[in-house]
């Protein structure tokens, strides 16, 4: 069955890094966009943008464009979310979604499968 | 940027009751919206996409409507397993974005 895997949870100091993994497993990786999805304690989601795992391309909403950085490594099936310049406001769960659409071109802009998530702790 | 809102924040409702839940667009975003369902530690669950259709295997008693700015969620008959928060999304233009979302308890 179709599966999002992503990384364990982190603890970070303000101004640090965070690297986030979801390895996807049981479709065609190249595809379906992935989206990155986070959520701070007591908020409802936020769509932190997507990326195309067929060619990298990536799209980012205005608030992370400066801090935030989507990979991917397709022979391992796995993208990438890189966040920088860590504030104590970046707390959250941090979600890797599969885009419903497998035309490798097109994304719609909802999810059908999703990770677990990635609880990211930013404490100094 | 469309701001998705979602009302009641909290419900309350008995096994075997009606529910609906509500969902405002800031501006009409057709029926360009998804619903999700979400528990404690698990991963977000589709329910519905374009307004009314149900993602796969979502049984019959959830149900959506509405087109342009207003949107519902329905569960006709709500199981032990529905309690959880929904949360509505648009996906018409860039950036999507989610609504607050709506916890549903047990009474």
């Amino acid at each position: 069955q179709v599966q999002l895997v992503q990384s364990g949870a982190e603890v970070k100091k303000p101004g640090a890094s965070v690297k986030v993994s979801c390895k996807s497993s049981a479709y065609t990786f190249t595809g379906h966009y992935v989206h990155w999805v986070r959520q701070a304690p007591g908020q409802g989601p936020e769509w932190m943008g997507w990326i195309n795992p067929n060619n990298g391309g990536a799209k980012l909403a205005p608030k992370f464009q400066d801090r935030v950085t989507m990979t991917r490594d397709t022979s391992i099936t796995t993208v990438y979310m890189e966040l920088s310049g860590l504030r104590s406001d970046d707390t959250a769960v941090y979600y890797c979604a599969r885009d419903v659409n497998p035309d490798h071109d097109t994304v719609t802009g909802y999810c059908d499968y999703w990770g677990q998530g990635t609880l990211v702790t930013v404490s100094s | 940027e469309i701001l998705m809102t979602q009302s009641p924040a909290t419900l309350s409702a008995y096994l075997g009751e009606r529910v609906t839940l509500s969902c405002r667009a800031s501006q009409s975003v057709l029926t360009n919206l998804a619903w999700y369902q979400h528990k404690p530690g698990q991963a977000p669950r589709l329910l519905l996409y374009r307004a009314s259709t149900r993602a796969t295997d979502i049984p019959a008693r959830f149900s959506g409507s509405g087109s342009g700015t207003d949107f519902t969620l329905t569960i006709s008959s709500l199981q032990s397993e529905d309690f959880a928060v929904y949360y509505c999304q648009h996906y018409h233009n860039w950036p999507q974005t989610f609504g607050q979302g709506t916890k549903l308890q047990i009474k």
